[in-house]
């Protein structure tokens, strides 16, 4: 059976501080990989994903992933974050037709 | 452009009244998705319609139905709600496996 863990429920850090959310999957086949992230009171929103290809994946606010086979990891990393980072970052992976989310970690940015 | 539209926003029911909770999308996806949201818990599914004529269940079933109306649309039911399914509940949409999901915003149901 595959599952997400995402392995810290909050994170604050300092803003212009760097940041690593880190979530491990567990799956005996390939997998696509996502994060997702979910501003107060709105839905989720797709931030970037892993499908194939280059193992570095970036979105376009200056979040990337690293997909580690070896390691089963798909880390969220970003150099420096801003106030308006704050929210609440889903890992997910597919299962056939259908995406498991992990916990979620929240990101909260002190100034 | 829309994307994936849910009705109601908010609603509060009493234990053991009914609800249906509608969802659209106008993106032309194939596949259809009910989550619910409970803090800690991150997403879990309820039901999925891979396509049209097509639902099956997800992680956590029990106290719903879900109906396929068309391409469109995916209606999730609760014919006598209980407090446990308190939630934030999401519907979904994806052109297909791998593609990602367009989340609506939710439908925040509270049951007294």
């Amino acid at each position: 059976a595959q599952s997400v863990t995402q392995l810290d429920s909050q994170v604050p850090v300092f803003e212009e501080a760097p940041v690593e959310l880190r979530c491990n999957y567990s799956s005996s086949v390939s997998v696509y990989l996502f994060w997702y992230v979910q501003y107060p009171n709105q839905g989720l929103q797709l931030l970037l994903k892993y499908l194939s290809g280059s193992t570095l994946v970036e979105s376009i606010n200056g979040f990337e992933a690293e997909f580690n086979k070896s390691q089963t990891s798909f880390h969220l990393r970003k150099p420096s974050v801003h106030i308006s980072d704050t929210a609440e970052y889903f890992c997910a992976v597919t299962l056939g037709d259908k995406i498991i989310f992990g916990s979620g970690t929240r990101l909260s940015i002190r100034p | 452009n829309a994307g994936v539209t849910q009705t109601p926003k908010f609603q509060v029911l009493k234990t053991g009244q009914s609800m249906t909770l509608q969802c659209a999308q106008d993106m032309n996806h194939n596949s259809m998705y009910w989550y619910r949201q409970d803090p800690g818990m991150g997403l879990r599914l309820i039901y999925y319609s891979a396509s049209e004529g097509t639902t099956d269940k997800g992680e956590v079933p029990n106290g719903y139905n879900v109906s396929r109306l068309n391409k469109r649309e995916f209606s999730l039911r609760l014919e006598s709600a209980a407090p446990s399914q308190t939630s934030v509940y999401f519907c979904a949409s994806s052109e297909r496996q791998g593609y990602g999901y367009t989340f609506g915003s939710g439908t925040r149901l509270t049951v007294v």
